[in-house]
């Protein structure tokens, strides 16, 4: 079956540093990928996206590419903020009809000042 | 746009009674998700109903877990009886079916439920 695999938090980074969270991925055929993040007492936000191989999906800052020949999709951020501390979900879809995601299990960042 | 709203946000019983979850889809959205949240399991799957027919329940845990979609607008997850290994962080979610699968999903956000 399809699933996700994310690195275990938390992560801590001072302001401005760099950031990476992997993830990797088995699924069948090619699924679209995703990363939400999740900010306290609120649901889940769409991050960013890619929908096949080598495509980079980006959103305020974060960057993340598709890369089919290692099933991943790394979370990037060149200088991090106090106001991104929060948890990360790297998803995937599933091609065989179902609409729902799969997640992996999240990883929290924290982000000192 | 009021986006997914979910109701009631916090919710304490005590085992055995019956817990409604409420759940209100964004106006549009024909794909309407229950999900779990836990420490132990993280997000889990319970249910995706599509243009109001349940397409996948695999995720339900057992039978005391239900959920309806009477029509486009509400959805209900109901446990009945309640156990405290249900405390968790239920999310309900949307997304608008374009024939893809990369169709955003929009979260609620959510009801935590105590069971005691």
């Amino acid at each position: 079956g399809n699933s996700v695999t994310q690195m275990e938090g938390p992560v801590t980074l001072s302001e401005e540093a760099f950031l990476t969270i992997n993830c990797t991925y088995t699924a069948t055929g090619y699924p679209s990928l995703f990363w939400y993040v999740q900010y306290p007492g609120e649901g889940l936000q769409l991050l960013l996206k890619a929908t096949k191989a080598d495509d980079k999906g980006s959103n305020k800052g974060f960057e993340a590419t598709y890369r089919k020949e290692t099933t991943s999709f790394h979370l990037e951020k060149g200088s991090v903020q106090v106001s991104d501390s929060a948890v990360y979900f790297c998803a995937l879809s599933d091609q065989r009809g179902r609409r729902a995601l799969t997640f992996g299990s999240g990883t929290r960042l924290q982000v000192q000042p | 746009d009021a986006g997914v709203i979910q109701s009631p946000r916090h919710e304490v019983t005590e085992m055995g009674q019956e817990v409604t979850l409420r759940c209100k889809p964004i106006s549009g959205h024909n794909s309407l998700f229950w999900y779990r949240q836990t420490m132990m399991r993280g997000l889990e799957l319970l249910i995706y109903f599509n243009n109001n027919v349940p397409i996948d329940d695999s995720g339900m845990p057992e039978d005391r877990f239900s959920a309806k979609m009477p029509n486009a607008s509400f959805s209900t997850l109901k446990i009945q009886p309640s156990e405290p290994r249900d405390s968790a962080v239920y999310f309900c979610a949307s997304s608008e079916d374009r024939g893809v699968d990369n169709s955003p999903l929009h979260f609620g956000n959510g009801t935590r439920l105590t069971v005691t």
